[in-house]
């Protein structure tokens, strides 16, 4: 079963530096979202791509960006990272339009991807 | 701007007993998600549910939904050891957003 697939799946980082990661969605999803989940917390909407385009956005500063590619893929990018950037990272694939008589997979998760900031 | 809430936060309860987890919501949607997350682990999509009076149930887990009242409840039947985890509600907004609620960390013990 083809699903949601993140990289990498653990991730150590020093504060300051870049982060890239990435997710390949779920087969016949064509947007990704992203979502941030600090330990003990809901997970948090970032943002979200359609057609390589970002639609939405969440309450996220301007060091976390993002890309499409035209295979549906996606990258999510953290600039100058703080040590309050350690989470969870969890992307999200759909399909768009939204079909009512197939909800039942609406939003399928990947694995995550645990970054560390020290 | 869409607020979702759960509560209880934390629960710990005997196997073979009975409760039940709410959501509260702040503004219209037309959908609502549960999910569960074991330790360590990505989310589990357990209920989607789009209208007033929405009743799904799978296994000891029952969902349903009360739009008016923007109210969502999970109930859990008879509780086994196998359903401990956290339990998530995520609303969706008018842009296709995900907004999810705090959790509900379940406990079951034997």
């Amino acid at each position: 079963d083809a699903g949601v697939t993140q990289s990498p799946t653990h991730l150590i980082k020093t504060r300051g530096q870049q982060v890239t990661l990435r997710c390949s969605p779920k087969s016949g999803h064509d947007t990704v979202s992203w979502y941030q989940q600090a330990l003990g917390q809901g997970p948090q909407f970032i943002f979200q791509y359609y057609e390589e385009e970002e639609r939405q956005r969440g309450n996220f500063p301007d060091r976390f960006s993002g890309h499409q590619f035209p295979n549906y893929s996606s990258e999510l990018n953290v600039n100058a990272l703080l040590l309050g950037d350690s989470a969870l990272y969890l992307c999200a694939s759909s399909f768009l339009p939204f079909d009512l008589d197939t909800t039942v997979d609406g939003y399928t998760f990947g694995s995550g991807t645990r970054l560390t900031v020290v | 701007e869409l607020k979702v809430e759960q509560n209880p936060l934390f629960l710990s309860m005997q196997e073979g007993k009975n409760y039940t987890i709410y959501c509260n919501y702040s503004t219209t949607s037309d959908r609502l998600y549960w999910y569960r997350q074991d330790p360590g682990k990505s989310l589990e999509s357990l209920f989607v549910l789009l209208s007033n009076g929405a009743v799904k149930q799978e296994g000891r887990l029952m969902a349903s939904l009360d739009t008016k009242a923007r109210l969502s409840t999970l109930h859990i039947t008879a509780a086994v050891h196998d359903l401990s985890a956290t339990y998530f509600c995520a609303v969706v907004d008018a842009g296709n957003m995900l907004t999810f609620g705090g959790g509900t960390r379940l406990m079951v013990k034997p």
